[in-house]
């Protein structure tokens, strides 16, 4: 059976640093992987997804990015946080368009 | 521009009586709708998706109806429990890898 991980599973870190958090999926081959980022209040908000290997599509621009290293492998990064970069940010693969499988999230607070 | 409406932010109902979840949509035309539940601190996760030819599907306890004219589904759980309490998000799709989730209807099963 497939499984998805992310960690860390909580990050505190200060205004300027910089940032990277890690997915990996098991028992797939070629997943489509997406970050989702859910600020408090507010709905999913997808911010990259790939299709491949170094294939990368941005939906939002911000001071984030997205690679995919390894077929399995999808990392979320950042140079410089901002106050606004805190929030629930999680990684999702699927097979194909439609049903998507959730990580368990990383929960980042930049204070 | 494509927008998504879960019917409350909150619905509080007794354990036993059937909960009834509304999605509507405007300026879409999906070729399928997904209900995901999500607990607090956590990944959502799948439970149903129906296609635009389907006008109804079940599994278990759980009931969804897709009405293509009136651009709305209803999720329905049929004698509810406390443990059903969580947050549902709907998300119609139409074949792109750009996925959008509504917000999230927040249900609390009272004992």
């Amino acid at each position: 059976s497939q499984t998805i991980h992310q960690w860390p599973a909580t990050l505190v870190q200060p205004v300027g640093s910089p940032l990277s958090l890690e997915c990996t999926v098991e028992g797939t081959s070629n997943p489509n992987l997406y970050w989702y980022r859910q600020a408090a209040g507010r709905g999913l908000q997808l911010l990259f997804y790939s299709v491949g290997i170094g294939q990368i599509s941005s939906e939002v621009p911000q001071n984030l990015s997205a690679s995919r290293p390894q077929d399995r492998q999808f990392i979320l990064s950042s140079k410089k946080l901002l106050l606004s970069d805190s929030g629930f940010y999680l990684c999702a693969w699927s097979l194909s368009t439609d049903t998507q499988y959730f990580g368990p999230g990383t929960r980042l607070t930049v204070l | 521009s494509q927008k998504i409406e879960q019917n409350s932010e909150a619905l509080n109902i007794q354990e036993g009586k059937t909960a009834t979840l509304t999605c509507n949509y405007t300026n879409y035309s999906p070729a399928y709708l997904q209900w995901y539940r999500q607990d607090p601190g956590r990944g959502p996760v799948f439970l149903l998706l129906i296609r635009e030819n389907e006008k109804e599907k079940r599994k278990e306890r759980l009931k969804v109806t897709f009405d293509t004219t009136l651009k709305q589904s209803l999720f329905h759980i049929t004698a509810s429990q406390p443990a059903d309490s969580a947050t549902y998000l709907c998300a119609p799709g139409a074949g792109s890898y750009q996925l959008t989730f509504g917000k999230g209807t927040k249900l609390s099963v009272i004992p």
